[in-house]
């Protein structure tokens, strides 16, 4: 089955202690992206990559980093979490260059930082 | 500045009855809309979408309407089945390099009632 998996699905942390969010395609997709979803905000783009070893900052990446070493994983790294960070997380992934722009998302990881 | 807008949060329709969704954006250099479906608890979903070449999709009960002179797109849902409740986000992106990128919407919550 065609799909991105996020882990963990939920999260409760504390300031400065740092994380990672796991998420992972089996599509074979080049295109990954991660976005957060605040009440009020809609979906905002943190970082993207095109390809491996190829990475970018999307709309809100301050306190984020990614890492993209192989092309199906695509990791959301929070190296000193705060409480502003506290949000549902989404990993998604698109449909192959040429065609339709369609991403994939994955079921989400809400996090809550203390 | 946002974009793609969708002003309405909320919409309550009755079961049997037309939902209609509104999104507006301000990007000309947007040629290639999509609406995701979002039910609790689950990432977003691929619904529909149009090109800027077209004024109309049509997909079962779901149909997608494109006003470019407007900058305006609408989803319609006809018959509303009580299973459509979700949240539904417009989704922009442009072309060439700019083509990955997908711009959101606040989303609309749609609730249908039996």
């Amino acid at each position: 089955e065609a799909q991105v998996t996020q882990n963990p699905r939920y999260l409760i942390t504390v300031t400065g202690k740092k994380l990672t969010v796991t998420c992972s395609q089996n599509m074979n997709h080049e295109y990954m992206s991660w976005y957060r979803q605040d009440p009020g905000l809609g979906l905002r783009q943190i970082y993207y990559s095109m390809n491996v070893e190829v990475t970018d900052k999307g709309d809100v990446p301050e306190g984020y980093k990614v890492s993209r070493k192989e092309k199906r994983n695509f990791p959301l790294i929070l190296e000193s979490p705060s409480p502003n960070q506290t949000s549902l997380y989404f990993c998604a992934s698109r449909s192959p260059a040429g065609g339709l722009n369609i991403q994939y998302f994955g079921a989400g990881t809400r996090l809550s930082v203390l | 500045d946002q974009q793609v807008k969708q002003n309405s949060p909320s919409l309550s329709v009755q079961e049997g009855r037309i939902s209609i969704l509104n999104c507006d954006y301000t990007n000309s250099m947007f040629d290639y809309f999509l609406w995701y479906k979002k039910y609790p608890a689950e990432g977003p979903t691929f619904l529909i979408s149009i090109s800027s070449i077209k004024d109309k999709n049509e997909d079962g009960r779901f149909t997608v309407f494109l006003n470019k002179s407007a900058k305006h797109l609408s989803l319609h849902i006809v018959p509303s089945q009580p299973g459509d409740s979700a949240v539904y986000f417009c989704a922009a992106s442009g072309s060439g390099g700019s083509n990955y990128k997908l711009t959101f919407g606040k989303g609309t919550l749609l609730t249908v009632n039996p």
